[in-house]
């Protein structure tokens, strides 16, 4: 079973820190994969997405990325401020038409 | 317009009562999905529809949930005989084509009494 699981599940940091966000996949053969950020009561925002073919992707103080061969990718959030408190989603695409997502990460960055 | 738009934000419905939801892809994308997130749950996949391609069903829960997309554009998810396990946010996305980079509206907020 295609199966997507983040670690941890909850994170609080003191603003500034660099943190690491973890999510690990089942079946290596993706399509590609997509992180999302979830504010309370609001939709989702994409943040970066991965090709199969690539190995990292970077957005401002964002990088994301992949090894599929051990099924792993990994978000990098550099100097944390509070704003980037929120649930991170990762989404896996296995067949070119629709994401399995984690449970999420909850992050709350403390002033 | 600029992102995916989703009307109502929010519906209250009474249990056995049927519900349309509606979904306003971004202009020129192809590839449509709705997802459904229930309190305290992750996303699950119900509906993804790609251009004029018979649409993966595969996701919807039971016969009473059913979704159309009209003119490749808006999308609709209809549930019939609305039950209490239905209330969650129903959340639509869409993206150039399956595969690529997909963005999500801010959701519809079902609650049924």
């Amino acid at each position: 079973k295609q199966e997507v699981t983040q670690i941890p599940a909850a994170l609080s940091v003191p603003e500034g820190e660099n943190l690491v966000l973890n999510c690990s996949f089942t079946d290596s053969a993706i399509y590609n994969l997509q992180w999302f950020r979830q504010d309370p009561g609001k939709g989702l925002t994409s943040l970066l997405l991965i090709q199969s073919s690539q190995r990292e992707q970077t957005s401002g103080r964002l990088n994301a990325s992949l090894d599929k061969s051990s099924g792993r990718s990994t978000l990098y959030i550099a100097a944390s401020q509070p704003g980037d408190s929120a649930t991170y989603l990762c989404a896996v695409d296995w067949n070119g038409q629709n994401f399995v997502f984690g449970p999420g990460t909850r992050l709350s960055v403390l002033p | 317009g600029a992102g995916v738009s989703q009307s109502p934000s929010n519906k209250v419905t009474e249990k056995g009562k049927d519900v349309e939801l509606r979904c306003d892809p971004i202009s020129g994308h192809t590839a449509l999905y709705w997802y459904r997130q229930s309190l305290g749950q992750g996303l699950e996949f119900l509906i993804y529809f790609q251009g004029n391609s018979a649409p993966d069903k595969s996701g919807l829960p039971s016969d009473r949930f059913s979704a159309e997309r009209t003119g490749g554009s808006v999308s609709t998810l209809t549930i019939q005989r609305t039950q209490q396990e239905d209330s969650a946010v129903y959340l639509c996305a869409s993206s150039r084509q399956g595969g690529t980079e997909a963005f999500f509206g801010q959701g519809t907020r079902l609650t049924v009494v």
